[in-house]
């Protein structure tokens, strides 16, 4: 069945280090994967998407990069800050109304 | 500039008793969708909608009810509460398929 996984449930770097965390999907029909990120008693907070017709978008310090032969796509966050202490999900969605969440990665920056 | 706004934000029931919660959101968003979270597990799909007036089961519907009467409200019910029903609601909205979903702050839910 679809499922999104990742590779480490927690990662902690060293502020201004910068930060990737991986990410493996199953299904290779998936054209849209999404990244989120919540805070501590806060909902997910979209960050960055891409679709399956690019390999790497980038934001504001972050990128993102899709390897579809292998089915694994990963967050990269530069100069990690503080406030990027948080959990991250990496989320795919299929084109129908369920989006599949991966259990999510805490990251921990120490100052 | 509220967003996707849930309510109550804490709630503490007995086995059996019922309780609605609220979910308004002013961007104008067709697609609605409750999920729960529970420790370790990513988001889980209870249902959503396409439009006001219609709703759909998700990955996890039994024990919950909803109702789109207005396209900015989605309402989720739990008609007998269970303790397996204790975990943190989240109401989210979308502009439409294959978009990013806004997240309301979540409801902490515990069952006595």
């Amino acid at each position: 069945g679809e499922s999104v996984g990742l590779h480490l449930p927690t990662l902690s770097v060293q502020e201004g280090d910068n930060s990737i965390i991986n990410c493996a999907y199953s299904n290779s029909a998936s054209d849209y994967f999404i990244w989120y990120k919540q805070e501590s008693g806060k909902g997910p907070q979209f960050i960055i998407d891409i679709r399956s017709n690019m390999d790497k978008r980038q934001g504001q310090r972050v990128t993102v990069l899709l390897n579809k032969t292998v089915k694994h796509l990963s967050l990269q966050i530069a100069a990690t800050q503080p406030g990027d202490s948080a959990v991250y999900f990496c989320a795919e969605g299929t084109g129908g109304f369920k989006t599949i969440f991966g259990a999510g990665t805490r990251l921990f920056v120490k100052a | 500039n509220a967003g996707v706004t849930q309510t109550p934000k804490f709630r503490v029931l007995k086995t059996g008793q019922s309780m609605t919660l609220l979910c308004a959101q002013d961007m104008n968003h067709e697609y609605m969708y409750w999920y729960r979270q529970d420790p370790g597990m990513g988001l889980r799909l209870i249902h959503y909608s396409v439009g006001e007036g219609t709703t759909a089961k998700g990955e996890v519907p039994d024990g919950y009810n909803v109702s789109r009467l207005k396209k900015q409200n989605f309402l989720l019910g739990l008609e007998s509460a269970a303790p397996s029903q204790t975990s943190v609601y989240f109401c989210a909205s979308s502009l439409g398929l294959n978009e990013k979903l806004f997240f309301g702050s979540g409801t902490q839910l515990s069952v006595l």
